[in-house]
């Protein structure tokens, strides 16, 4: 059964701080996405990576950073959290679609509130 | 760029009633679609999905066809149940650059009651 996970499902952390969310995936999918989920405004990908080391902007990258070391783990780095980054994190996982099918699979998510 | 609109919610629904969430999209090129379901307290999860015109995906009584024609995807099921209630996404496959991403649409929030 495939599974993505997320370190946490809430966090609570304060302005300022540097905060840390883990997605771990056992599929041994190439590709790895992060994404935040506001009400009204759907799912906006944050970044993503096609492999080990590489790492792509999504649609809004700033205030944000990731890392990938090994293909099964993909972080994703608040360097100075702010109250707007408060929000439901997914991670999601893919293989490469060979120009059939792109389906994704998403972690349970993490709500993290900045105070 | 592609881009995906589906009905805004929220919908509500009593149980056994038809369900329709229109979705369209803006695409070059000819993407998959999929429509993903979210579970209050859950990530999303693959509900069907279509890779080619006319391709019609179901799963546990959902349907959706692949329209070409009017660029749609509309969600569908002939009667609906409380265990139903979810957040529904469209989305199709970005194909600009050999890109693997997904472009979503907002969500449509269901809501079946009793």
């Amino acid at each position: 059964d495939v599974k993505v996970t997320q370190s946490s499902r809430y966090l609570v952390k304060r302005t300022g701080e540097k905060v840390f969310l883990e997605c771990v995936q056992d599929m041994d999918h190439e590709n790895m996405f992060w994404y935040r989920q506001d009400p009204g405004l759907g799912l906006r990908l944050i970044y993503f990576s096609y492999d080990v080391k590489m790492k792509e902007k999504g649609d809004i990258p700033e205030g944000y950073s990731v890392s990938r070391e090994k293909k099964e783990r993909f972080s994703l780095i608040l360097e100075s959290a702010s109250t707007n980054q408060t929000s439901m994190y997914l991670c999601a996982s893919s293989s490469p679609a060979g120009g059939d099918s792109y389906e994704q699979y998403f972690g349970p998510g993490t709500r993290l509130t900045v105070t | 760029g592609d881009s995906v609109t589906q009905m805004e919610g929220p919908v509500t629904l009593s149980e056994e009633a038809f369900l329709t969430i229109n979705c369209t999209y803006t695409a070059t090129g000819y993407p998959s679609l999929f429509w993903y379901v979210q579970y209050p307290g859950e990530g999303l999860q693959l509900l069907l999905k279509a890779t080619k015109a006319d391709d019609k995906g179901s799963n546990k009584g959902f349907e959706a066809t692949y329209r070409k024609e009017t660029t749609s995807f509309h969600l569908e099921k002939g009667s609906v149940q409380v265990s139903d209630s979810a957040v529904y996404f469209c989305a199709l496959s970005d194909q600009q650059g050999g890109s693997e991403k997904l472009v979503f649409g907002k969500g449509t929030k269901l809501t079946v009651n009793p």
